[in-house]
């Protein structure tokens, strides 16, 4: 069983076009996230839900909108694509620290977005 | 802020060759720390992790200490293999961040040759 499953795999489109990806996860975990990325393999966080509550929202345009409708989902929808929105989005989860513990960030596959 | 400064790649190495990538970290209080690999083409999985000073983290042959006087988790290998090629990614959370937060360092890519 995928325990972080995201979609599409591959994203190919137009700058100025709206597109989502989705992401699931069956881990039974209370946090999500979005990374971004980049060609160098910098990862950068950029969005984090607990509980379907915004947690962490960092310097992202406004075109990027995560939307959680369920703890096992965590959804993003970018508006107005460009192409330095080009790059490979990750979602992860884990369980939430509780006293004493860490959790573990579980990540999905990723999506390779290519704007042209 | 939280940080993590880990060597820059590229590293090359031959098949049964020894491995370090150097981590240092910047935290306040007691960081729980991380190593992540990304094989091509697909996501990050946790490698090892250590949640407090002298422990040592270990998995499929690789090792790292969690050493507070360094403020470092090294990670190391005895014998690499081609099989090793990947990106390695140096991690830390904190109690004192924002809930789950991961500051991760920008990444090793690590090459093998047979």
């Amino acid at each position: 069983d995928t325990a972080v499953s995201q979609t599409p795999k591959y994203l190919v489109t137009q700058m100025g076009n709206d597109k989502s990806i989705k992401c699931e996860q069956n881990l039974g975990h209370d946090t999500m996230y979005w990374y971004k990325q980049d060609s160098k393999k910098f990862l950068k966080i950029m969005f984090s839900y607990n509980n379907k509550e915004l947690i962490i929202n960092e310097t992202v345009p406004n075109r990027f909108s995560p939307k959680s409708p369920d703890k096992a989902h965590l959804n993003l929808h970018i508006n107005s694509l460009e192409l330095g929105d080009s790059a490979v989005y990750f979602c992860a989860s884990s369980q939430e620290a509780i006293a004493g513990g860490f959790g573990t960030q579980y990540f999905g596959p990723g999506t390779r977005l290519l704007v042209l | 802020g939280d940080s993590v400064t880990q060597m820059e790649g590229p590293v090359t190495l031959s098949e049964e060759a020894f491995l370090t990538i150097n981590c240092t970290y910047t935290a306040t209080g007691y960081p729980s720390l991380f190593w992540y690999v990304q094989y091509p083409g697909e996501g990050l999985q946790l490698l090892l992790k250590a949640t407090k000073a002298d422990d040592k983290g270990s998995n499929k042959g690789f090792e790292a200490t969690y050493r507070k006087e360094t403020t470092s988790f090294h990670l190391e290998k005895g014998s690499v293999q081609v099989s090793d090629s990947a990106v390695y990614f140096c991690a830390l959370s904190n109690r004192g961040s924002t809930l789950g937060r991961l500051y991760f360092g920008r990444g090793t890519q690590l090459t093998v040759w047979p």
